[in-house]
């Protein structure tokens, strides 16, 4: 089956560096999303990654290993605005997306 | 503003009625899609239309039905609703079916079936 898991919640500080994990297992791969939600709000999108490794946009990264699977959104300087879930998913060989639950993140003074 | 709307914003529902959510795209995308959130569960994809006239089944169809008549417009249908289909309902909308586009997602539906 496809799966895609993602921690459930983290919490962190306002100006810190906070990483989130997604792993994955797919019927074929044409690319991972990351995406923004705030609560009771739609999605956003944030980044796009179909090769290997890090892609940079402000103060969001986002990295990609198709060997392992793996991905990470790398938020740096930390603002209380960020406090959000961010979902992981997966383009599949049929174009359709696999989405993970969503990490909520929780961001402290 | 171009962009996404869905009507309604929130419904409460008897079990057993018939209920159409809306949902209309002015940024002539040719692919759109429905979706459900529950908590702790990803996004689960319901009914897509690559085009408009064709539609396709998605992860959980049952119980619901689509249709596309046109470019901009996307209902999604609940013949006779249960409350297991209490959740949120995203439409979302994308230039090319197919290929790698972002997906652009509308407010959001809150339903609850009682």
């Amino acid at each position: 089956g496809q799966n895609i898991d993602q921690p459930t919640e983290m919490t962190a500080t306002e100006g810190a560096i906070v990483q989130i994990n997604c792993t994955y297992q797919t019927s074929g791969f044409n690319g991972l999303f990351w995406y923004q939600q705030h609560a009771g709000e739609a999605p956003t999108f944030l980044s796009y990654n179909v090769l290997d490794g890090l892609e940079e946009k402000g103060r969001f990264s986002s990295f990609l290993s198709r060997s392992k699977g793996y991905s990470y959104l790398l938020l740096k300087e930390l603002q209380m605005k960020d406090s959000a879930s961010y979902l992981c998913a997966v383009m599949d060989s049929n174009y359709q997306l696999i989405w993970g639950a969503g990490t909520k993140l929780i961001i402290k003074p | 503003i171009a962009g996404i709307t869905q009507a309604p914003t929130s419904q409460i529902l008897a079990a057993g009625r018939r209920m159409t959510l809306r949902c209309t795209q002015d940024m002539r995308h040719n692919a759109m899609y429905w979706y459900r959130q529950d908590l702790g569960l990803g996004l689960r994809l319901i009914h897509y239309s690559n085009t408009a006239g064709t539609t396709g089944k998605g992860e959980v169809p049952d119980g619901y039905s689509v249709s596309r008549a046109n470019t901009d417009d996307f209902p999604l249908t609940l013949a006779s609703a249960v409350p297991s289909q209490t959740s949120v309902y995203f439409c979302a909308s994308s230039d090319s079916p197919g290929n790698t586009d972002t997906q652009y997602f509308g407010p959001g539906t809150r339903l609850t079936v009682l």
